[in-house]
């Protein structure tokens, strides 16, 4: 089973713009991570934002944390084509060291 | 650094046949994990090592899927008889040792996409 889930399912920009991407999950979490895939490949880390902390900023990247209403969101600043990925987030929980990962959101950055 | 090695890539076989899959992780990462993702999905965990110990195998279905870990190092997934379900990429990805539960950043190796016939 999945714990979050990615809206939207589907994003279509263009260079330049923003992207913003929203999470929810369903039980408490210790942190939660973004992860970028882009086609035919695995997955590649971008960002840990830990349940204490509510933003953090990684050069484009900022990620928002709100624990009250069990849910995260992405930005990607000043998009490029290089960009276009599935963006997934994943919960870390309890105490096993486990990540569940979402459904993800398809990202198109054009031209 | 090498990151996590997967192999083979990509591996066509026909129903009720036999498969393995490869996964030689980071140097110094204790915690080795094997996912599947099915196309347009998120990945999902089949089971997790800590060491040589297979600490959460939950999701794994045993009666066609096994996996090991031996010396704490590489591991192998293996499916057999593979039916037609089973098509979907397997990733394997590691970590460094957790804390307390709190599990850090993946890395994730380039994926075993499967097909079956």
């Amino acid at each position: 089973s999945q714990q979050g889930e990615e809206d939207p399912q589907a994003l279509s920009i263009q260079e330049g713009e923003n992207a913003t991407m929203n999470c929810s999950y369903k039980t408490s979490i210790n942190n939660l991570q973004w992860y970028r895939q882009n086609s035919g490949r695995g997955l590649v880390h971008l960002i840990l934002i830990r349940s204490n902390e509510r933003e953090k900023h990684s050069g484009r990247l900022r990620v928002t944390l709100d624990t009250s209403k069990k849910s995260s969101s992405l930005l990607i600043t000043a998009s490029r084509a290089a960009d276009t990925a599935s963006y997934f987030c994943a919960t870390n929980t309890g105490t096993a060291s486990k990540l569940t990962f979402g459904t993800g959101t398809r990202l198109q950055v054009t031209l | 650094e090498a990151g996590v090695v997967q192999s083979p890539r990509y591996k066509i076989i026909e129903k009720k046949q036999p498969v393995a899959f490869w996964c030689n992780p980071i140097s110094g990462h204790n915690t080795l994990y094997w996912y599947r993702q099915n196309l347009g999905q998120g990945p999902e965990l089949l089971i997790r090592y800590e060491n040589e110990e297979a600490v959460d195998d939950s999701q794994l279905p045993k009666d066609r899927f096994s996996a090991e870990r031996l010396k704490g190092v590489d591991s192998t997934l293996k499916i057999q008889p593979a039916e037609l379900g089973d098509s979907a990429v397997y990733l394997c990805a590691s970590s460094l040792d957790s804390w307390q539960g709190n599990t850090g950043e993946l890395f994730f190796g380039e994926g075993s996409r499967l097909t079956v016939l």
